[in-house]
């Protein structure tokens, strides 16, 4: 596709419900983000792909959360056992190219979750 | 932990009035981008500036880098009410140039 494609773009859980989130990037790009986002705020940084290889898991906020990228291209975001802190949009970014200082993000418009 | 305070956190002005807007921290970044967010979608990359002391210009959007790369700060001369928006800005960390971002400035323009 054109950009980097999101669904579901809204999700409604009840507490204590597992979801899954996807995000297809842009073809061919190497790097691939997940971000969470409060309203209002700034992204804040979930997870990082290199292809298939997740380089840095170290945004994930516990255990609950998992995301994987098994081909290199899709990407699922899961959330065992949703809290209602968990309500926020989860973006997905890719890059063509790994991690840089010119390197440019492309967003998804984002799925926002909410936890009831 | 590197922060990037982003200020104001909210602006509301009158169409034609100019505006600043402030991205600080107490950490060197190989670069600062610029995003603008919409309602509902994602943020789209504006800029990049990645030279201390570096100034870029996006129609009446300036942009200038410190010479110390430590701020950046966003300039709109004559706001006009589709300049609306949220408007976010993020280092690039020198040692994993993974993103740090700031809380983002929510602009309102009145016509």
């Amino acid at each position: 596709g054109a950009g980097v494609s999101q669904s579901p773009r809204y999700k409604v859980a009840k507490r204590g419900q597992d979801v899954a989130l996807r995000c297809d990037p842009i073809s061919g790009h190497v790097s691939l983000f997940w971000y969470q986002q409060a309203l209002g705020q700034g992204p804040e940084f979930l997870t990082y792909f290199q292809n298939e290889a997740q380089l840095d898991k170290s945004g994930l906020p516990s255990d609950r959360f998992f995301a994987e990228r098994p081909e290199g291209s899709v990407s699922t975001l899961k959330i065992q056992r949703t809290q209602q802190e968990d309500s926020a949009v989860y973006l997905c970014a890719s890059s063509l190219r790994h991690p840089s200082t010119n390197e440019k993000l492309f967003f998804g418009s984002g799925t926002q979750l909410s936890v009831l | 932990t590197q922060l990037l305070e982003q200020s104001p956190q909210f602006l509301s002005i009158q169409e034609g009035e100019n505006l600043t807007v402030y991205c600080n921290s107490s950490s060197v970044f190989s670069s600062l981008q610029w995003y603008r967010q919409e309602p509902g979608e994602g943020p789209v990359l504006l800029v990049t500036v990645v030279t201390g002391g570096e100034v870029k210009k996006l129609k009446r959007l300036t942009f200038q880098f410190g010479d110390a790369r430590k701020d950046s700060s966003l300039h709109i001369t004559a706001a006009q009410p589709g300049d609306t928006g949220l408007y976010l800005c993020a280092g690039v960390r020198v040692s994993n140039y993974q993103l740090i971002w700031g809380a983002g400035t929510k602009l309102i323009i009145k016509p």
